[in-house]
């Protein structure tokens, strides 16, 4: 069974752009969350989605925001886009999104 | 490949000795904890969970240890090899109040000596 896809895998952007990830769970899968990495404050929630719903939020800004289809892709979107945007972000997908979090390769952002 | 561990603290092994990796957790109501392997170019890969209820649990070469009298959490592999190296993340899970969240602890690096 295939595994989570998260695409593009790369992306530069220049500071004040906005971009969009997206994310393709595993087949069966209704629940997705999204992770921020970067070496200096590692592995951070930004929010889950659960049938096409944001049931979970981390502390992020509201440049950072997501949405889920019905057939549970999802999509997060980061506005105005900052230096300190620059992370590798992960997504993870879960049936009911209370066991087995599985996690696709991530999509490096670079923002110069 | 991606370099994601250049600040977390790093543990070298020989090859072929038993590494142990540990983890401060921070919430006392967390319902499980897993390990987590993440090599360099690749997302986070399971490695084994153990429930709040539990205090040990062992898989292939791997055992979870959790203390949760001083909220501490411990990955052992037995007879370490090469294939290990990698950042291991310890994160907790928690649902209450519709909220369901998995928390990462910070990672550390593990190098194996060949």
């Amino acid at each position: 069974k295939a595994g989570v896809t998260q695409t593009p895998r790369y992306l530069i952007k220049t500071r004040g752009q906005q971009v969009t990830l997206s994310c393709s769970p595993i087949s069966g899968h209704r629940s997705v969350s999204w992770y921020q990495q970067t070496p200096g404050q590692g592995l951070q929630f930004l929010f889950e989605y659960f049938s096409e719903t944001q049931r979970n939020k981390g502390n992020f800004p509201g440049r950072f925001s997501g949405r889920q289809f019905s057939n549970s892709r999802s999509e997060m979107n980061v506005s105005t886009l900052e230096l300190g945007d620059s992370a590798l972000y992960l997504c993870a997908s879960t049936h009911t999104g209370t066991y087995g979090y599985t996690f696709g390769s991530g999509t490096r952002l670079t923002v110069v | 490949g991606e370099s994601v561990g250049l600040h977390l603290p790093t543990l070298s092994v020989q090859e072929g000795d038993n590494s142990i990796i540990n983890c401060a957790y921070s919430n006392s109501a967390s319902d499980y904890f897993i390990w987590y392997k993440q090599e360099s170019g690749k997302g986070p890969q399971f490695i084994i969970d153990i429930r709040s209820n539990m205090d040990k649990r062992q898989g292939q070469r791997v055992t979870v240890l959790l203390n949760k009298t001083v909220k501490h959490l411990s990955l052992q592999i037995a007879a370490t090899q090469p294939g290990d190296s990698a950042v291991y993340f310890c994160a907790e899970f928690f649902s209450g109040a519709g909220s369901y969240q998995l928390t990462f602890g910070k990672g550390t690096k593990l190098s194996v000596i060949p």
